[in-house]
């Protein structure tokens, strides 16, 4: 079975700083891995995906990398703005079980002015 | 991207009422999901909704509690049934179109059951 793990669980930095979220799993046999952007009483917002045959995806100040075969991806979010304050989980979906995603515990990140 | 719509936003409910919830997608969509996000936890996903057949729910979810109803690839209804206050959540649904591509998710439906 297929478990997700997101550190840290909660992470509180000052505008402009660098940060990098990370996020594990223990099944490498993944078809996709995604992060996602959830603010406080709403939906998710899909932030990036990386199919499992690549290392990296970028998208503005986003950077996500992909380790499958350590089971490993981080979120690097560059020059941090208070808007970007809000909780982020990552998914993966495992080949063979169409598009289920298993969700990580998420990392609630406050930027501070 | 697919728009998704969700009703209701939010509600309040008796427990041992049932509460549908609406899924309203602006295109086509084969594949559909229904997700429930307990307080301060990550998202389960409950069921996938199938066209045409019945849903197929995942481990801890059984269709006499949580049945779902897909007539057509635009629209699907969760109902949550004889709610407890085990049942506060919200209730997220998520299309995936074509395959491989990023999920995208509804507002959800932020329901408590007093």
């Amino acid at each position: 079975k297929q478990e997700v793990t997101q550190i840290p669980a909660a992470l509180s930095v000052p505008e402009g700083e660098n940060l990098v979220l990370n996020c594990s799993f223990t099944d490498s046999a993944i078809y996709n891995l995604q992060w996602f952007r959830q603010d406080p009483g709403k939906g998710l917002t899909s932030l990036l995906l990386i199919q499992s045959s690549q290392r990296e995806q970028t998208s503005g100040r986003l950077n996500a990398s992909l380790d499958k075969s350590s089971g490993r991806s981080t979120l690097y979010i560059a020059a941090s703005q208070p808007g970007d304050s809000a909780t982020y989980l990552c998914a993966v979906s495992n080949t063979g079980t169409a598009s289920k995603l298993t969700f990580g515990t998420g990392t609630r990140l406050q930027v501070t002015l | 991207s697919a728009v998704i719509s969700q009703k209701p936003s939010r509600d309040i409910c008796q427990r041992g009422t049932s509460l549908t919830i609406q899924c309203q997608v602006d295109s086509q969509v084969t594949m559909m999901f229904w997700y429930r996000q307990q307080p301060g936890q990550s998202l389960t996903l409950i069921a996938t909704a199938n066209q045409g057949s019945e849903a197929t729910y995942e481990s801890g979810f059984v269709i006499d509690k949580f049945p779902i109803s897909r007539p057509n690839l635009t629209f699907s209804t969760l109902t949550v049934s004889n709610m407890s206050p085990e049942d506060s959540s919200i209730y997220l649904c998520s299309v995936e179109e074509p395959r491989g591509e990023p999920q995208h998710f509804g507002d959800g439906t932020r329901l408590s059951i007093l």
